[in-house]
């Protein structure tokens, strides 16, 4: 019965590589959103989409791709992962208006 | 400098303290507020959401916001171990389905 679920929880992947991490909501909400957590805790959005729309693209990498094949799944895949992408990623959802409800995370760490 | 400002501690405090933790911002567009609470190896989950100016209380937590000194704050009254964990306070401009800007957190550890 989790409300935002993300998959996996855990990454360890060599620099290079390409991964995916998937996000889905059973709450019933139309925006979702990835954050990403520094090792300060700094949290800073990355992507939005709402109905399968993209409405927010921060200044990301473009090695960085969200996709959203349902309101209730938006995933985020990363190429050519480097050092610097080692963080936590947070998948968020709500509806207009409404506040926002985070996943547990999913921590990448790039060797 | 960065659109809110929020010291990052870390702040220990005895048990049953009165703990006020803070946040400054620079855009008068943000409208809402919002207090996050996130546990170590866990997600943020909202504690309190207040819009405009003025002060809402929950139990032992209380918000204030002050837009003309763009200055918000969050009490929290017989403080707990379980209140342990970082507090980062976050606001938009227009409501929260829109982006939102967090503050970069303040670890608080409450003391046995």
């Amino acid at each position: 019965d989790t409300a935002v679920s993300q998959t996996p929880k855990y990454l360890v992947t060599q620099m290079g590589n390409d991964k995916s991490i998937k996000c889905e909501q059973n709450l019933g909400h139309d925006t979702m959103y990835w954050y990403k957590q520094d090792s300060k805790k700094f949290l800073k959005i990355m992507f939005s989409y709402n109905n399968k729309e993209l409405i927010i693209n921060e200044t990301v990498p473009n090695r960085f791709s969200p996709k959203s094949p349902d309101k209730a799944h938006l995933n985020l895949h990363i190429n050519s992962l480097e050092l610097g992408d080692s963080a936590v990623y947070f998948c968020a959802s709500n509806s207009w208006e409404e506040t926002q409800y985070f996943g547990p995370g999913t921590r990448l760490l790039v060797l | 400098q960065k659109e809110v400002e929020q010291d990052p501690g870390p702040l220990s405090v005895p048990e049953g303290a009165i703990v006020s933790l803070n946040c400054t911002y620079s855009n008068s567009a943000f409208q809402y507020f919002m207090w996050y609470r996130q546990y170590s190896r866990k997600g943020p989950e909202l504690l309190m959401y207040t819009y405009s100016s003025g002060n809402k209380e929950d139990g032992r937590f209380t918000a204030q916001v002050d837009k003309s000194s763009k200055y918000i704050s969050l009490f929290i009254r017989d403080s707990q171990p379980s209140d342990s964990a970082t507090y980062l306070c976050a606001m938009s401009a227009r409501g929260s389905a829109r982006q939102l800007t967090f503050g970069s957190g303040t670890q608080l550890t409450v003391l046995p």
